[in-house]
């Protein structure tokens, strides 16, 4: 079955940690992205990488980090400087530029 | 400055009839548009598309309608079911572009 994974599905943060979401697809996808949603509010792009070794900051990157060292991983880590962190973020990918995302179930995180 | 606006945070439909969802956008630049569905705690999923050298495109029980004089699409879902109570985004895109700019989401709810 191909798609994407992401894991875990909730997460818990302690003011001043790091924590690592996973997002792994096996769609062969070139392209991928991480969205943060949150209430009452569209998607907005963290990061994006449309190829391997190479990532592309979003609209709010700032308080995350990504890195692409394989095609079919795409981790993003919420570091203590993103002050407000509790969201639902979302992790996609496409096979190129304007082609269609697909996108994976997401994990929602929470400050403690 | 929003660039795509879906000004109905939320539709009530009858069962068995017409869904009319609403977008638009500010970016004349914008040549591609896609709409998706979405579950709460779930990612979206890809519903439909259209390319602006298109007014119409058609999927089954979906179709969206580009009206680029106006810069305006909606989004018919004929009949209306019970399993299309969900969030709907409108997102855009231009050119050579990685990126999709979303709307705020729609939440359409079908009556039965």
């Amino acid at each position: 079955d191909g798609g994407i994974t992401q894991s875990p599905k909730y997460l818990f943060r302690k003011e001043g940690q790091n924590v690592t979401l996973s997002c792994e697809q096996n769609l062969n996808h070139d392209a991928m992205y991480w969205y943060r949603q949150d209430p009452g509010q569209g998607l907005r792009l963290i990061y994006y990488s449309h190829i391997v070794n190479d990532f592309q900051k979003g609209d709010i990157a700032e308080g995350y980090s990504v890195s692409r060292e394989k095609k079919e991983s795409f981790p993003l880590t919420v570091t203590s400087a993103q002050k407000n962190p509790t969201a639902f973020y979302l992790c996609a990918s496409s096979t190129g530029q304007q082609e269609t995302q697909y996108f994976g179930p997401g994990t929602r995180l929470l400050v403690l | 400055d929003q660039q795509v606006k879906q000004n109905s945070p939320s539709l009530s439909v009858q069962e068995g009839r017409i869904s009319i969802l609403n977008c638009d956008y500010t970016n004349s630049m914008f040549d591609y548009f896609l709409w998706y569905k979405k579950y709460p705690a779930e990612g979206p999923t890809f519903l439909i598309s259209i390319s602006s050298i298109k007014d119409k495109n058609e999927d089954g029980r979906f179709t969206v309608f580009l009206n680029k004089s106006a810069k305006h699409l909606s989004l018919h879902i004929v009949p209306s079911q019970p399993g299309d109570s969900a969030v709907y985004f409108c997102a855009a895109t231009s050119g050579s572009n990685y990126q999709l700019i979303w709307g705020a989401g729609t939440k359409l709810i079908i009556k039965p």
